[in-house]
């Protein structure tokens, strides 16, 4: 039963670019939601998406957008990188959405600004 | 706001030694609360989850949690701890919606 799988693992830019990162639900997951995780810090909710749609968002700017497509996988853009915007960026998928929910989370995307 | 916090940032026992971890939350209405562990190089596991009837919970690996609503509190324990529960913890709540706070995290160091 494949978990949640994330794309690149790693990624390095520098301030100004733009980035895409990808996130693949665990198998008969609907909804993907996207963290921040600074260093020494705890997940900070993004966003999460649930039929293609963005259901809630969390304080963050413009910059951050995502897409979810229709075979539920999702990506999490970021444009106008900034080098605070260095962090772990974590998916989590559930099924369905809603508070009681537990989520199942990928490995993360490490991405580094320069 | 919202808010999760966690009372201790590195919590270092020895093995067999019993373990509490804090978490308390600032808001006073109906939440869902979770207990997540990262293992050194692993990704974010749930441990227990807390949504409504008995308050305390148990979880996997011998981990528990009471969830006392007039402290906002859902502390986690274990009565006797492994080298193998080495690891970061984060207390997460949900306060309606789709929206999931966590704590900035514990890290547990047991001494072998």
């Amino acid at each position: 039963d494949a978990g949640v799988t994330q794309s690149p693992t790693h990624l390095i830019k520098t301030r100004g670019q733009q980035v895409t990162l990808r996130c693949s639900p665990k198998s008969g997951h609907d909804t993907v939601s996207w963290y921040q995780q600074a260093l020494g810090q705890g997940p900070q909710f993004i966003f999460q998406y649930y039929e293609e749609e963005e259901r809630q968002r969390g304080n963050f700017p413009d910059r951050f957008s995502g897409h979810q497509f229709p075979n539920y996988s999702s990506e999490l853009n970021v444009n106008a990188l900034l080098l605070g915007d260095s962090a772990l960026y974590l998916c989590a998928s559930s099924l369905a959405t809603g508070g009681n929910q537990p989520q199942h989370f990928g490995d993360g995307t490490r991405l580094s600004i320069l | 706001a919202q808010s999760v916090s966690q009372h201790n940032h590195h919590v270092i026992l020895s093995e067999a030694a019993s373990l509490e971890l804090g978490c308390n939350y600032s808001y006073g209405g109906t939440v869902n609360l979770f207990w997540y562990v990262q293992y050194p190089g692993q990704h974010l596991q749930l441990l227990l989850k807390y949504f409504s009837g008995d308050p305390l919970v148990k979880g996997i690996k011998g981990f528990e949690a009471e969830f006392i609503k007039s402290k906002f509190s859902f502390n986690l324990r274990k009565p006797s701890v492994q080298w193998s529960d080495t690891a970061e913890y984060f207390c997460a709540v949900n306060f309606g919606g789709q929206n999931f706070v966590f704590g900035p995290g514990t890290r547990l160091s047991v001494l072998p």
